[in-house]
């Protein structure tokens, strides 16, 4: 069974630079045509997606936000990292990472989310 | 960018009737198209994946059709359990991968 967790803070203030980090298991992050991406929700907002990194650490990034995302990951611990640098308000939105089982970019199981507020 | 548009943003249905929900895309998309359920404070679960390919556990009431720019999700006989938002997504032309801004399904 796959299952996937987000962690991280419930408040950063605006310039700080946002860390997530999803653990998840029941699949590894050594295989070519596996992923992890990373989706947000503002609130009252629609999906978001933002970075996927593959098995052969092939990375993708949302043009729109490409120069403030990173995305690593760390396939001992079977997690993977996306930070978030200069945050503003506007990225006040619940994360969510999930499982790519192939290279289409599609997602399946997803995590919980993690609800993360910008304010100073 | 491939902009997704859904409709309706709102869709009222008794539970034991069909919901049809739509999604357009801004340019085609071939079958590269999936839809998910989101219930609030639950992560959203993949239903439906290269347009009209159910995921694993999903029920054979939840069915998917479409090609190229219009895309119906339709779920026949409507239980308690599926009142929640549904999202399309396009995985034809990205990054980015994009999303629609979801249909409400509520109970009438």
């Amino acid at each position: 069974q796959i299952t996937l967790n987000e962690s991280g803070p419930t408040m950063v203030k605006p310039t700080q630079t946002l860390t997530l980090t999803c653990t998840f298991s029941g699949f590894s992050l050594n295989t070519g045509g596996v992923g992890v991406g990373w989706i947000r929700q503002p609130p009252g907002k629609a999906l978001e997606w933002l970075a996927l990194i593959y098995g052969n650490d092939h990375k993708r990034y949302t043009p729109s936000l490409k120069s403030r995302l990173t995305i690593t990951k760390d396939t001992s611990k079977n997690q993977v990292v996306l930070a978030v640098t200069n945050v503003d308000p506007v990225d006040t939105a619940t994360y969510y990472c999930a499982h790519s089982g192939t290279m289409l970019g599609y997602f399946g199981p997803w995590g919980q989310g993690t609800l993360v507020t910008v304010s100073s | 960018e491939i902009v997704m548009t859904q409709s309706p943003a709102t869709l009222s249905v008794s539970p034991g009737e069909r919901a049809t929900l739509s999604c357009r895309a801004s340019k085609t998309v071939g079958n590269s198209v999936a839809w998910y359920q989101h219930k609030p404070g639950q992560a959203p679960r993949l239903l439906i994946f290269g347009a009209s390919t159910r995921a694993t556990g999903i029920p054979a009431r939840f069915s998917g059709s479409g090609s190229g720019t219009e895309f119906t999700l339709t779920i026949s006989s409507l239980q308690s359990d599926d009142f929640a938002i549904y999202y399309c997504q396009q995985f034809y032309n990205w990054p980015p991968l994009t999303f629609g801004q979801g249909t409400r399904l509520e109970i009438k």
